[in-house]
């Protein structure tokens, strides 16, 4: 069974400029999320989805991040513009559902370098 | 609110003794527990999880672990040591029916020969 598939693994960019992340699930997993990672700290959920709808965006800072979920597969994080305090490895991960008993298979995440 | 605590971010240990890594909960009603490992540039892998059925969970590598509700508490350990356990290890906690995953700041397990 394929796993959860990110790219790129690796970006670095300047200050005030955008970039995007890409996010393939696991096939049939309804549930989707993004978390940030910043270096010395746990993974912090930006933001999760059912399906195509979201559940939980409490934590996405909206004035410069963004994400969609088409057709309820693929999904796309953006950062626009982008600032130092931003650098970090975000992370996706799927699950089949939302439910305790649902576990969530981690992607091995993309690395952001904000000059 | 739920959070967690990790103690101690960096534990060393030789290669066959036991490994012990500690972590705190809050929570005001008892929450699922979880702890996940992360290897150099990978994901986050599920070690185990306690979700308020056996007290003493087992999970993959031999690595257990116990809720301690009197404690707050869900050590994780195992009993000898491996080489390919040096990874960094974190505790998460979520409200209890669902999966809403709050880790702690981790721990890096360094395994010496």
């Amino acid at each position: 069974e394929a796993g959860v598939a990110q790219s790129p693994r690796y970006k670095i960019i300047e200050k005030r400029q955008s970039v995007a992340f890409w996010c393939n699930p696991i096939s049939g997993h309804a549930t989707l999320y993004w978390y940030q990672q910043i270096l010395g700290q746990g993974p912090k959920l930006l933001i999760q989805f059912q399906n195509n709808g979201v559940v939980d965006d409490s934590q996405l800072p909206k004035d410069r991040f963004s994400a969609e979920r088409l057709k309820g597969v693929d999904s796309t994080l953006k950062i626009q513009p982008a600032k130092l305090e931003d650098s970090a490895v975000y992370l996706c991960a799927s699950s089949e559902g939302q439910q305790y008993y649902n576990e969530q298979f981690f992607g091995p995440g993309t690395r952001l370098t904000v000059l | 609110a739920q959070s967690v605590t990790q103690l101690g971010s960096h534990v060393s240990v030789s290669e066959g003794a036991l490994v012990l890594l500690r972590c705190n909960y809050s929570s005001s009603v008892p929450p699922y527990l979880f702890w996940y490992v992360q290897y150099p540039n990978q994901g986050l892998q599920l070690l185990l999880k306690y979700t308020s059925a056996a007290t003493l969970v087992k999970g993959i590598n031999d690595f257990e672990a116990e809720f301690k509700k009197s404690e707050t508490s869900f050590p994780l350990t195992k009993p000898s040591a491996h080489m390919s356990d040096a990874a960094e290890y974190f505790c998460a906690v979520s409200p209890p029916g669902f999966q809403k995953l709050v880790f702690g700041t981790g721990t890096r397990l360094l395994v010496s020969p």
